[in-house]
């Protein structure tokens, strides 16, 4: 059964560092991985999409990459921001299991200014 | 762009009582689902459908009810509200129920049911 684990379940650093955020999964056979990002009583934002195939994806400040013979991916955010302050989800897309989304629950980021 | 459109962002219930979730979309996305969203628990998938006039079950459909007559709006339907069903509930759709499709979410409804 596919797992999805993200840690830690939070983390605060100070404005402008570097960071990476974890999420490991428990069977291989994905199709994607996908991060989100989720504003306190907003929904949920795509941020990047990881074909299984792939090896990484960037967009602006963020880099996500995928190592599937291992099960993780991590999330590299760059001169972090307070805007960035936001919890962070993964979710897989299990190859099996009728091609299922499996979520994390996520890690809660305060970039404190 | 409005996007994924849900209504109401609060409600309180009665146990027993029904009620009607809304989700609109307006990007003529054939996929529409909801989920609900509970502390220590991952997003669970309650319904969802692939296309106007077909819906199916996702891991905790019980108690709830959808239909899907257009394919803008893919309302939620509570048959008698249980406390167990106090949660977030969220809409998301994608253009096409392809497994390599991005979620677009709406910004949830906050459900208490007492």
């Amino acid at each position: 059964k596919q797992e999805v684990t993200q840690i830690p379940a939070a983390l605060s650093v100070p404005e402008g560092e570097n960071l990476v955020l974890n999420c490991s999964f428990t069977d291989s056979a994905i199709y994607n991985l996908q991060w989100f990002r989720q504003d306190p009583g907003k929904g949920l934002t795509s941020l990047l999409l990881i074909q299984s195939s792939q090896r990484e994806q960037t967009s602006g400040r963020l880099n996500a990459s995928l190592d599937k013979s291992s099960g993780r991916s991590t999330l590299y955010i760059a001169a972090s921001q307070p805007g960035d302050s936001a919890t962070y989800l993964c979710a897989v897309r299990d190859a099996g299991n009728n091609r299922k989304l499996i979520w994390g629950l996520g890690t809660s980021l305060a970039v404190n200014p | 762009n409005a996007g994924v459109t849900q209504t109401p962002k609060f409600q309180v219930l009665k146990t027993g009582q029904s009620m009607t979730l809304q989700c609109a979309q307006d990007m003529n996305h054939e996929y529409m689902s909801w989920y609900r969203q509970d502390p220590g628990m991952g997003l669970r998938l309650i319904h969802y459908s692939v296309g106007a006039g077909i819906t199916d079950q996702g891991e905790v459909p019980n108690g709830y009810n959808v239909s899907r007559s257009t394919t803008e709006d893919f309302p939620l339907r509570l048959l008698s509200a249980a406390p167990s069903q106090t949660s977030v509930y969220f809409c998301a759709s994608s253009k096409r129920s392809s497994t390599n499709e991005k979620l677009f979410f709406g910004s949830g409804t906050q459900l208490s049911v007492l």
